[in-house]
């Protein structure tokens, strides 16, 4: 299969302690997006990546949440010193865009973090 | 900022009945309009809508944008129990940096009741 997927699927961890998501896109996709979603509202923006370089940030998004997508494949989102807000349902999406045009997003399944 | 709201937040019908979903929006700078199909999982993209009056449709469902009035609104005719599901509503921007970004509205959750 090659949809975009999510490991590991559940987390569930103390507060305080860090915790780390990966993202594997579609492999012709260029641009990969981080959404975060709690329950009975949409998935709310946090980041994308065209390639390797991060284009945008959410303002919503703290200092304890980095990004990263290193060889403009894989990516990996960080949540350090969790906090209980932090229990969300984190979506990886990918997509293929030039210039202004992006293509429709592809969903992975999502990781879900339970912070105790 | 970008803001997507949808209505009803909720609807609950019986097979065979013909639902509308409402999307409306505000954005800077407008690219596409989106929908999907959200079954416990990740979204199911459904449909991209570009430009105003033209409808797209597949099988049972249909949508079309008004880009003067700042909404869309998605059709499912002869609902069945496999239509129950979050359906959200999505813009894209095309100003600056932005895009890549889709901007969600809150969701409809559907219910259809055999």
């Amino acid at each position: 299969d090659t949809g975009v997927s999510q490991d590991p699927r559940h987390k569930i961890t103390k507060r305080g302690q860090n915790v780390t998501f990966r993202c594997d896109p579609i492999s012709e996709h260029n641009r990969l997006y981080w959404y975060r979603q709690t329950l009975g509202q949409g998935p709310e923006f946090l980041t994308y990546f065209q390639n390797e370089a991060q284009l945008e940030k959410s303002r919503l998004l703290s200092d304890r949440f980095s990004a990263e997508r290193p060889k403009g494949s894989f990516s990996t989102l960080e949540i350090q010193r969790t906090e209980q807000g932090d229990s969300a349902m984190y979506l990886c999406a990918s997509s293929w865009g030039q210039g202004f045009y992006t293509g429709e997003l592809f969903f992975g399944e999502g990781s879900r973090l339970t912070v105790l | 900022e970008d803001k997507v709201v949808q209505s009803p937040l909720s609807l609950v019908v019986h097979e065979g009945d013909t639902v509308t979903l409402n999307c409306s929006y505000e954005v800077t700078n407008f690219r596409s309009l989106l929908w999907y199909k959200q079954e416990k999982k990740a979204p199911t993209f459904l449909f991209m809508l570009t430009s105003s009056g033209i409808e797209k449709k597949s099988g049972r469902l249909s949508s079309i944008l008004d880009k003067k009035e700042l909404f869309s609104i998605l059709n499912i005719t002869a609902t069945q129990t496999g239509d129950s599901a979050v359906y959200l509503c999505a813009v894209g921007n095309a100003g600056g940096t932005s895009y890549g970004k889709l901007t969600f509205g809150q969701g409809t959750i559907l219910t259809v009741h055999p």
